[in-house]
């Protein structure tokens, strides 16, 4: 498997811009999870799903952001508009229901809003 | 809800012994997992505990005391490659989708 995939890698965008990353889970993993990271804030958990089901969104900073899981290849999550504040590292990552439930991470993608 | 904590910062030396700890309040326990992030790079699963004990996995070893709380990492015969951020994450029972809330991580460096 080619583990979690997410794209763009990097993004610079200006202010006021919508912004949309992608993310692919692992293939037969039912959870999905995006994560914010800052040196200042850490690893936040922004949203996650379950069976393509948003089961807690209480990470979501503001009505700025939202995410979308419509089948259970692929999840969006988008900013608009985005604003200098957003900037950070965005992390998907899935996990099986079975076993231990540890979280397969993708790479990453680095936000820039200038 | 969860509250995690462990050390901000530690050095060690290479070749050396060096233990990480986490403490965590939580309403609910149903397993605790450590993850290694190197800098610039996603995190990665490197192991498990839901049941009191040691559990051992090559130089790196994990232990919990559910009564107590607490959890360490201990990495042993370092290597200048274990250089990196140390996150614990707890599980609680009321989640059925893995859903894990993580610690600050703890940076450690490892020195020649």
């Amino acid at each position: 498997d080619a583990g979690v995939i997410q794209s763009p890698r990097h993004e610079v965008t200006e202010m006021g811009q919508e912004v949309t990353l992608r993310c692919k889970p692992i293939s037969g993993h039912n959870s999905l999870f995006w994560y914010r990271q800052t040196m200042m804030r850490g690893l936040e958990l922004l949203i996650y799903f379950n069976n393509n089901v948003p089961i807690d969104d209480s990470g979501m900073p503001e009505d700025r952001f939202s995410a979308k899981m419509p089948n259970a290849s692929f999840s969006t999550l988008k900013i608009q508009p985005s604003e200098p504040r957003d900037s950070a590292v965005y992390f998907c990552a899935s996990s099986s229901n079975r076993g231990r439930n540890e979280q397969f991470f993708g790479p990453g993608t680095r936000l820039t809003v200038l | 809800g969860q509250n995690i904590d462990q050390p901000t910062e530690m050095t060690a030396t290479e070749g050396a012994i060096v233990q990480i700890n986490c403490t965590y309040q939580t309403s609910g326990f149903n397993g605790l997992f450590w993850y290694q992030q190197h800098a610039g790079e996603a995190p990665t699963f490197l192991s498990y505990n839901v049941l009191d004990g040691l559990e051992e996995k090559g130089r790196f070893s994990s232990f919990l005391s559910r009564s107590k709380g607490y959890s360490y990492l201990l990495l042993k015969e370092l290597q200048m490659k274990d250089s990196a951020s140390y996150l614990c994450a707890v599980r609680d029972h009321n989640t059925n989708a893995g859903k894990s809330t993580f610690g600050d991580g703890t940076t450690l460096t490892v020195k020649p």
